[in-house]
């Protein structure tokens, strides 16, 4: 199975930083890979996905990028909104499988 | 627009089965697969399986053979996934989530909740 690490597992920002999230795949992925973001009690919501494409309606502060085995997600200016738990998934090879998760908390 | 709409929470008992729906709507649902994920309280997202809209063909995860089954009915565009033997440790949301060709999930349910106790 391919495995994906992402650092940190949290952090603390304030609303305006710029935050950089990174998500490491243990074999190429190509750019099989898409950005979630959970807030608590919520249903996943895809940020990214082919890496670097942002998905409908989503807003352009966010951004991803990468390919092979190393991806990041930047979120440029942080909003009140965004502090949640950003997750990536591989989907080059069955099984799929998710980072264990990036929490963002207010500092 | 495109929903997905699946059933109501359930509370079983260890070693019982438990069978989860997904119905979805505004899209050509054989055009699509069908993933399940699910994730325990407090931990994060666990692939679990997918299914092909179009002709049914499914692949889980090594962890869950043998104790999971998808299957969709495309008259009534629902997926059903039913687990067997549960246990503690299968207490946890699940959701559907829609699946394109070499792409992941951009469309979930609202999830379901399964208590085995």
């Amino acid at each position: 199975d391919i495995q994906m690490t992402q650092s940190p597992s949290s952090l603390s920002a304030s609303v305006g930083d710029r935050v950089t999230i990174t998500c490491r795949a243990s074999q190429a992925i190509r750019d099989d890979l898409g950005w979630y973001q959970q807030k608590p009690g919520k249903v996943p919501k895809r940020l990214i996905h082919a890496a670097s494409s942002l998905d409908s309606g989503v807003p352009s502060r966010f951004s991803g990028s990468g390919s092979g085995t190393e991806f990041t997600l930047t979120i440029s200016s942080l909003h009140p909104e965004d502090f949640a738990t950003y997750y990536c998934l591989q989907h080059n090879t069955y099984p799929f499988t998710f980072g264990p998760g990036t929490k963002v908390e207010i500092k | 627009q495109v929903q997905l709409v699946q059933s109501g929470a359930e509370v079983k008992r260890p070693g019982a089965s438990v069978k989860i729906s997904c119905k979805a709507s505004g899209y050509s649902f054989t055009d699509y697969y069908m993933h399940w994920v699910r994730q325990a309280p407090g931990h994060g997202l666990e692939w679990m399986g997918i299914i092909n809209g179009y002709g049914g063909s499914t692949t889980y995860a090594q962890k869950f053979q043998g104790r999971v089954t998808m299957t969709r009915d495309s008259s009534t565009r629902t997926v059903n996934m039913e687990v067997i033997g549960l246990r503690s440790d299968d207490t946890a949301e699940y959701y559907c989530a829609r699946g394109g060709i070499g792409d992941g999930m951009d469309v979930w349910g609202q999830g379901t909740t399964v208590t085995v106790s």
